[in-house]
C-alpha cells in the first residue's frame, strides 16, 4: 500500500533562515508527488508537484523540491523563510497508474517561523 | 472563476444521527474527491466522483456515501455517526487524472457528541 512519511512533526526556524521539510514515499511504481500547504482554518493549497522530467521542481512562494528516486524522497526547501510561511505542510503521492487521483498524504509538518 | 466552496463550515451532530455535507466544485472541473482530516493528521481519501459515478474509494465503511450532480457539485452523506467521525471534511475538485492539481475547499468541521 502507498504511504508517505514526513519525518518531522514540527520544524522551528528563524525568519530569513533556510528550511528543509523532509518527505519519503513508498510507491515503487510510477508516482506523482505533491506538496500542499494549509494555513489555519483554510483548505489545502498546492505548492508544487512532480510528474516526470527534471528532478528539481520549483513552486510558488519561493519553494522548491527535489525528487530522489533512489532514496524515495521528495524534500521541500526554501532558502529564506518569512513569518508568513508559518503553516502546516503536507507531502502527498498519487499513483500514476490508477487512472484517477487518490492523494495519499503524510501526517504533516508544522513550520513555525519566528522573528 | 469561482473556487471550491463547502457548506456548512461547522456542524455539531449527536452520535447515531445522519449528516450531509455539500461541495460546489471549481468551474469546469468534472471530478470531485472527499477527504477526512482528523485532528493532527493528514487528509485521508474517502472517495471520488467523476461525471456522477463513483470511480475510486478509500478504506471507509459503506455508511459513508456520496452523490455528484450534473453540475458537478457533490454531497457527502454519513449515516450512524460515531464519535470518531469528528474531523474536518475536505472537498477537492480537479479535471481528472492522477497528476492534475486538486483544488480544495475550506472544509466542514464536523463534531460528533
Amino acid at each position: 500500500a502507498q504511504s508517505v512519511t514526513q519525518l518531522d512533526s514540527q520544524v522551528p526556524v528563524f525568519e530569513e533562515a533556510p528550511v528543509e521539510l523532509r518527505c519519503n514515499y513508498s510507491s515503487s511504481v510510477s508516482v506523482y508527488l505533491f506538496w500542499y500547504v494549509q494555513y489555519p482554518n483554510q483548505g489545502l493549497q498546492l505548492l508544487l508537484k512532480y510528474l516526470s522530467g527534471s528532478t528539481l521542481v520549483k513552486g510558488i512562494n519561493g519553494f522548491e523540491a527535489e525528487f530522489n528516486k533512489s532514496q524515495t524522497s521528495f524534500h521541500l526547501r526554501k532558502p529564506s523563510v518569512h513569518i508568513s510561511d508559518t503553516a502546516e505542510y503536507f507531502c502527498a503521492e498519487s499513483g500514476g497508474n490508477t487512472g484517477f487521483q487518490k492523494l495519499v498524504f503524510g501526517t504533516g509538518t508544522r513550520l513555525l517561523v519566528s522573528p | 472563476e469561482t473556487g471550491v466552496t463547502q457548506s456548512p463550515t461547522h456542524l455539531i451532530k449527536t452520535r447515531g444521527q445522519q449528516v450531509t455535507l455539500r461541495c460546489s466544485s471549481q468551474s469546469g472541473h468534472n471530478t470531485v474527491s472527499w477527504y477526512q482530516q482528523a485532528l493532527g493528521q493528514g487528509p485521508q481519501f474517502i472517495f471520488q466522483y467523476y461525471r456522477e459515478e463513483e470511480n475510486g474509494r478509500g478504506n471507509f465503511p459503506p455508511r459513508f456515501s456520496g452523490l455528484q450532480f450534473p453540475n458537478y457539485s457533490s454531497e457527502l452523506n454519513v449515516n450512524a455517526l460515531e464519535l470518531d467521525d469528528s474531523a474536518l471534511y475536505l472537498c477537492a475538485s480537479n479535471l481528472g487524472g492522477a497528476g492534475t492539481e486538486a483544488f480544495f475547499g475550506q472544509g466542514t468541521r464536523l463534531t460528533v457528541v
